[in-house]
């Protein structure tokens, strides 16, 4: 059974619509992870979630946001999607930061964004 | 500087052979983990393999070991007895346990084939 679910697998939306991409967890994992994944590119890190600790990478544009109510939810919110926001989103998890193995990531199926 | 690099964008092995995937890295940090991620064409990204930097012996996991060198900053994954399902995009990811943050670093990937 999956552990890490994202919704939904593909998304798509206009130019400039908000749009809101969602994934839970049933590993009850401290930490929670937002990738966005290019064609033929390596993941890069959006942002993660240290429980309810937001940790935001320098070079993420203020476009994407990002919520955890609770431990199993984690959104990613794009305020305004542009063409180029157009990816695969990955959404990850790991148990805990204080030890390099406690920081294996295990990843949902991801959801494709196409924009119009 | 890349962190870690991945040499081989494309590799092709026949069923039921053995495979080797290639990865350097780059840390001056005395603790660091190394992971294998393996992404078939569905999109999620599967953990295979992790090895810390302490650990004295090379790490196996079923048909998955990785070729550890620490000194040559080596840590090239061994697929053996190749099967079709085996056709993927393999990460390797480095994480540096007093220094880097929280951050994973993913190199560019290596896309498998084998062949039937």
């Amino acid at each position: 059974d999956a552990m890490v679910i994202q919704n939904p697998r593909y998304q798509v939306t206009q130019f400039g619509k908000p749009v809101t991409l969602s994934c839970s967890q049933t590993l009850n994992h401290n930490v929670m992870y937002w990738y966005q994944q290019k064609s033929s590119q390596a993941p890069k890190l959006l942002f993660h979630y240290y429980d309810k600790d937001f940790n935001n990478e320098a070079d993420t544009p203020d476009n994407f946001q990002s919520r955890r109510p609770n431990t199993s939810f984690c959104f990613l919110d794009i305020r305004s999607p542009g063409l180029g926001d157009a990816a695969m989103y990955l959404c990850a998890t790991s148990r805990d930061l204080d030890s390099l193995a406690k920081n294996i990531q295990y990843f949902g199926a991801g959801t494709r964004l196409s924009v119009l | 500087a890349q962190k870690i690099t991945q040499t081989q964008p494309g590799m092709f092995v026949q069923e039921k052979e053995a495979v080797t995937l290639d990865c350097t890295y780059d840390t001056s940090d005395p603790s660091y983990g190394l992971f294998w991620y393996k992404q078939p064409s569905s999109g999620e990204m599967i953990f295979l393999i992790y090895q810390g930097s302490y650990d004295q012996q090379n790490a196996t996991e079923g048909r998955y070991s990785l070729n550890f060198q620490k000194a040559r900053k080596s840590a090239n994954l061994v697929i053996s007895a190749s099967q079709l399902g085996d056709s993927a995009m393999y990460f390797c990811a480095m994480r540096e346990g007093n220094t880097g943050g929280f951050k994973t670093i993913f190199g560019a990937g290596t896309r498998l084939f084998v062949k039937a």
